[in-house]
């Protein structure tokens, strides 16, 4: 079936350490997005990619980093620079406005 | 930056009731979308009405928009207790290309 798969579910990470989240999708979508939701809150965007080898920062984009190698690929790091990464990352993609998420990790620093 | 807000914050009712939130922005839009997420999983696409559009149905969604007043409200008819969830409006504005941005979200509980 298509769809998008986000792994690992549960992320935990170090002070002080580099985490990379992986997302992928076989739906054909050329558009793909990282999101970050605090608890109780709405999502905010980290970073986005309308197209291979080309991405935009969103409105949270420091502390991250991505790369748009292949069409079904969207890592995303979450570099110690990132001075709160305890949150739960959601990955989407599109196609025209239709979005489909994926189904989150949770990342908490310990 | 967060344009879009939801009302109430929060909202119990009884299944069999009707339960309606609202949803405000601020800039001019291509379209608006509404998504839904269960505890801890990730969001749903539920209906999508354009700038054009005034109402939209799905099943027991009714979605209208009023771009006079920058506002959209999603209306579940005779709920049930698996409608519990948290719904999002997502508006996608006309200088943004498909980027959505999400508001904060209504927590639904729908109480057998």
């Amino acid at each position: 079936d298509g769809g998008i798969t986000q792994s690992p579910k549960y992320l935990f990470r170090k002070e002080g350490q580099n985490v990379t989240l992986s997302c992928e999708q076989n739906l054909n979508h050329d558009a793909m997005y990282w999101y970050r939701q605090d608890p109780g809150q709405g999502l905010r965007l980290i970073y986005y990619s309308q197209i291979v080898n080309d991405f935009q920062k969103g409105d949270i984009a420091e502390g991250y980093s991505v790369s748009r190698e292949k069409k079904e690929s969207f890592p995303l790091t979450v570099t110690s620079a990132q001075k709160n990464p305890t949150a739960f990352y959601l990955c989407a993609s599109s196609i025209f406005n239709g979005y489909t998420f994926g189904s989150g990790t949770r990342l908490t620093v310990v | 930056s967060q344009q879009g807000e939801e009302d109430p914050q929060a909202l119990s009712i009884q299944e069999g009731e009707n339960a309606t939130m609202n949803c405000s922005y601020k800039t001019s839009i291509n379209n608006l979308q509404w998504y839904r997420q269960n505890s801890g999983r990730g969001l749903v696409h539920l209906i999508l009405i354009r700038s054009n559009e005034r109402e939209k149905h799905s099943g027991r969604l009714r979605v209208t928009l009023d771009t006079s007043k920058k506002s959209s409200s999603l209306l579940i008819t005779a709920s049930r207790a698996a409608d519990t969830a948290s719904y999002f409006c997502a508006t996608s504005f006309e200088t943004s290309g498909s980027r959505l941005t999400f508001g904060e979200g209504t927590q639904l509980t729908v109480n057998p």
